[in-house]
């Protein structure tokens, strides 16, 4: 069974631009979740797909948005971005919502310069 | 606000050293303790889920346990291959999981 994927594995950005991110869960798996890790801030939750639609959101700015297709698979968009958003993104599906027994994708790491 | 903190930072073991990681937590309406294991390069990887204060998991060398505002992670004869990061988040009434800053865990042959 395939894990989660996710693509682009590393990418370089300058500030002002913007990026998408895309993640393709295991298959069967309807809830999509989206983390930022940074050395400083650790985990961090930014938002929960299920079924195409956004079932919760972190403190995160509007700059971040996502979107989920109806095969399950899901895009992170991060918008004008700024230096501190170089981060490692992880995408985590899971079978259920609401953050149970996530499977966690090997991420995309993210630079800005 | 949910908060989490883990200790210690970082962990060295000489093979088959037993030890344990603590996790305490503030959350607001518990709905489950996951630990998490990540490999340097990798996302995490599920390990156990927690849900009542008393309950024990085990898998192979690690056992979790829970009380009402900590769980522990023991590590019984570690070997090199445990060497990671380990990772606890709680999983509040926001349903969303809240990560501690982890233990790295070396375990030196």
């Amino acid at each position: 069974k395939a894990g989660v994927t996710q693509t682009p594995r590393y990418l370089i950005k300058t500030r002002g631009q913007q990026v998408t991110l895309s993640c393709s869960p295991i298959s069967g798996h309807r809830s999509v979740s989206w983390y930022q890790q940074t050395p400083g801030q650790g985990l961090q939750f930014l938002f929960e797909y299920f079924s195409e639609t956004q079932r919760n959101k972190g403190n995160f700015p509007g700059r971040f948005s996502g979107r989920q297709f109806s095969n399950s698979r899901s895009e992170m968009n991060v918008s004008t971005l700024e230096l501190g958003d170089s981060a490692l993104y992880l995408c985590a599906s899971s079978l259920l919502e609401g953050a149970e027994k996530l499977f966690f994708g090997s991420g995309t790491q993210l630079s800005v310069l | 606000e949910d908060q989490v903190t883990q200790s210690p930072e970082a962990l060295r073991l000489q093979e088959g050293e037993s030890s344990s990681l603590n996790c305490s937590y503030t959350v607001s309406g518990l709905r489950g303790l996951f630990w998490y294991r990540q490999d340097p390069g990798k996302g995490p990887e599920f390990l156990f889920t927690l849900y009542s204060a008393g309950e024990e998991k085990e898998k192979e060398r690690l056992k979790a346990t829970l009380t009402k505002k900590e769980s522990f992670l023991h590590i019984t004869a570690p070997k090199p291959e445990d060497s990671a990061t380990y990772l606890c988040a709680p999983r509040g009434s926001a349903r969303q999981l809240t990560f501690g800053s982890g233990t790295q865990l070396t375990v030196l042959p």
